[in-house]
């Protein structure tokens, strides 16, 4: 199975601070018909999980775009600008390129 | 719009047999495919399985043995079954379609 590698576990942040999560794969996440199944997913505290990126870098409806995704290969960021209380939560990386789905541990953004 | 919902008992006992079903709206379950995911309490995402749009089904090897996923599409219904249980299933379970989320359902696997 595909190894996701997320760090950091956990981010202290301030309110309108920035910050960025990476992930990392253990193999190329590039599929056969040229795309990249990474994506990005938010669950907030007592909800389930959310997705915000598909394929690295598409925002999903509704999501304001102070949220970007970057990356190929194996390597991967979620950058948040201007973090707002809403933003809070476990942050997971997930491939679909590769049977089976896999997640990463998560990053749990929490207020400093 | 696009909706799952899970449904089944909160608490099965070890040994016991698990049965969960996912209803959906606002989609066709012969034009998507559906997943099972669970999430142990203060733990991460595991990927349990899968039936596609054809009716076809894979899933994770580590479960494969004991589990199973079918659907009716007359009622837009998946089921997912586990049998064996153990303490260590316990979990919230939750069905997805790609971009969407069920709220998930908290079982506990208890004597």
């Amino acid at each position: 199975d595909v190894v996701m590698t997320q760090t950091p576990p956990s981010l202290s942040v301030a309110i309108g601070q920035s910050v960025s999560i990476s992930c990392k794969s253990s193999q190329s996440l590039v599929y056969s018909d040229g795309k990249t199944y990474l994506h990005w997913l938010l669950q907030s505290s007592g909800r389930s999980p959310k997705r915000l990126i598909y394929q690295v870098s598409n925002l999903d409806s509704g999501v304001p775009d102070r949220f970007s995704g970057t990356g190929s290969q194996k390597d991967f960021t979620l950058k948040i600008s201007r973090v707002e209380a809403k933003d809070l939560g476990v942050y997971y990386c997930a491939q679909t390129t590769h049977f089976p789905p896999t997640f990463g541990g998560g990053t749990k953004l929490e207020l400093k | 719009q696009v909706q799952l919902k899970e449904s089944g008992p909160g608490l099965v006992k070890p040994s016991e047999t698990l049965s969960l079903t996912c209803t959906v709206s606002g989609f066709s379950l012969t034009s998507y495919h559906v997943s099972w995911v669970r999430q142990p309490p203060g733990k991460g995402l595991e990927w349990m399985g899968v039936i596609w749009g054809d009716g076809s089904t894979a899933y994770n090897s580590a479960l494969k043995s004991r589990l199973s996923i079918s659907r009716d599409t007359s009622k837009s219904q998946v089921f997912l079954k586990m049998s064996s249980l153990k303490t260590e299933d316990t979990a919230t379970y939750y069905c997805a379609r790609e971009g969407y989320w069920g709220q998930g359902t908290l079982v506990t696997v208890s004597s």
